[in-house]
């Protein structure tokens, strides 16, 4: 019963190649987010969507595309993988856009090589 | 732009010593403020919040007060657990709805028992 859950928990791939990441959370939550973490532990956000709408677009290449088939899923698409794209990326849940807590997933560890 | 600034890490610190985690915020306005804990191999959960002025956010025995005057919300316990060994993260939610979180860069604490 897992709430926010992510697949997969680890992903190695070369540069170039196309990946995805899925996110599902079974808290019947409205809004949903992607982060990504660096080596430092730096959080900083991607995206967020509500209602399967694009609310939040950060400065992010756009080989990163997120897609929201239905309020419980927020997937990552990335294109031409770069050696800067590893990092942890973080799915999160919340009630509301306004809501003060966010439910994080687990993360999906991600390296380029 | 609004940002958040922790004290670097990492923190180590013996069983029941008492603990301090700075943290500083630049935001217009009252921004909600909080503590998120990322326990190793886990995404952040929320430790406490505080939304308003003079508001003390308080949960497993941290606490933390939302001072204006000195733009600070410091994390205090008075005596840590090996089990309290994770990264701490500061973070701000502008007021108003529908803004996202900003982290600090966090902060990296050990007890050694």
């Amino acid at each position: 019963d897992t709430a926010v859950s992510q697949t997969p928990k680890y992903l190695v791939t070369q540069m170039g190649n196309d990946k995805s990441i899925k996110c599902e959370q079974n808290l019947g939550h409205d809004t949903m987010y992607w982060y990504k973490q660096d080596s430092k532990k730096f959080l900083k956000i991607m995206f967020s969507y509500n209602n399967k709408e694009l609310i939040i677009n950060e400065t992010v290449p756009n080989r990163f595309s997120p897609k929201s088939p239905d309020k419980a899923h927020l997937n990552l698409h990335i294109n031409s993988l770069e050696l800067g794209d590893s990092a942890v990326y973080f799915c999160a849940s919340s009630p509301r856009t306004d809501s003060y807590e966010q439910y994080f997933g687990p993360g999906t560890r991600l390296t380029v090589t | 732009g609004d940002s958040v600034t922790q004290m670097e890490g990492p923190v180590t610190l013996s069983e029941e010593a008492f603990l301090t985690i700075n943290c500083t915020y630049t935001a217009t306005g009252y921004p909600s403020l909080f503590w998120y804990v990322q326990y190793p191999g886990e995404g952040l959960q929320l430790l406490l919040k505080a939304t308003k002025a003079d508001d003390k956010g308080s949960n497993k025995g941290f606490e933390a007060t939302y001072r204006k005057e000195t733009t600070s919300f410091h994390l205090e316990k008075g005596s840590v657990q090996v089990s309290d060994s994770a990264v701490y993260f500061c973070a701000l939610r502008p007021s108003g709805s529908a803004r996202q979180l900003t982290f600090g860069s966090g902060t990296q604490l050990t007890v050694l028992p």
